[in-house]
């Protein structure tokens, strides 16, 4: 079946420093991932979505300077959440999709990353 | 926009079979899925239903009335590692899933 990896899967890191997070297809080619923000409690909020070879589309409210979403070929996606304060703090969730006509089963999850800003 | 309604939380006992509804209001619809998520972990595929009807997949099984725009999860057979957060996404006219709050299932003996 379609596996997403997605590293790390924990980070710790100072407020103000960068970290930056790898979302990989590894047996199909992603033409489209999800990126998304979960905090304690609470569903999947989608932060923002990027096609291979052009610049992500976020959703209202997310800033695009501060997450930088790279989508730089068909099987990897970079999420670099920038100059990182505390309230940065949450679990991270890339999904990728295989392409359309394949929608029952084209979305893919990775496995998250839990940012601990301190 | 989409709104996506589903039960906070749900308690029921080991053995038992239990119903986790959700209501969406969409515009554009192109599928509804439900996945299950444990603590700290990416949500797993469960379902996905595009046409009105009950799909059977062993111990779960998913409804959708899109006339309604109602759908439900049915679990038989409930077992402790059933525990977990389910999330009902509805796949809206983008194709981009959008997610409830997740409703947390708790199983007890």
């Amino acid at each position: 079946g379609a596996v997403v990896s997605q590293h790390p899967s924990r980070v710790i890191c100072k407020s103000g420093t960068s970290v930056k997070i790898e979302c990989r297809s590894l047996d199909f080619q992603a033409t489209t991932m999800f990126w998304y923000r979960q905090f304690p409690k609470q569903s999947l909020m989608l932060m923002a979505t990027s096609n291979e070879g052009s610049k992500a589309t976020y959703e209202q409210g997310v800033e695009k300077d501060k997450f930088l979403i790279n989508h730089a070929s068909l099987t990897l996606s970079t999420l670099t959440v920038t100059s990182a304060h505390p309230e940065d703090s949450s679990f991270y969730i890339c999904s990728a999709r295989r392409g359309t006509g394949e929608m029952d089963y084209g979305y893919t999850f990775g496995s998250g990353t839990r940012l601990t800003v301190v | 926009g989409q709104n996506i309604d589903q039960p906070t939380e749900m308690t029921a006992t080991e053995g038992a079979i239990v119903q986790i509804n959700c209501t969406y209001q969409t515009s554009g619809f192109n599928g509804l899925f439900w996945y299950q998520q444990h603590a700290g972990e990416a949500p797993t595929f469960l379902s996905y239903n595009v046409l009105d009807g009950l799909e059977e997949k062993g111990r779960f099984s998913s409804f959708l009335s899109r006339s309604k725009g109602y759908s439900y999860l049915l679990l038989k057979e409930l077992q402790m590692k059933d525990s977990a957060s389910y999330l009902c996404a509805v796949l809206g006219g983008s194709y981009i899933p959008t997610f409830g709050r997740g409703t947390s299932l708790i199983v007890h003996p």
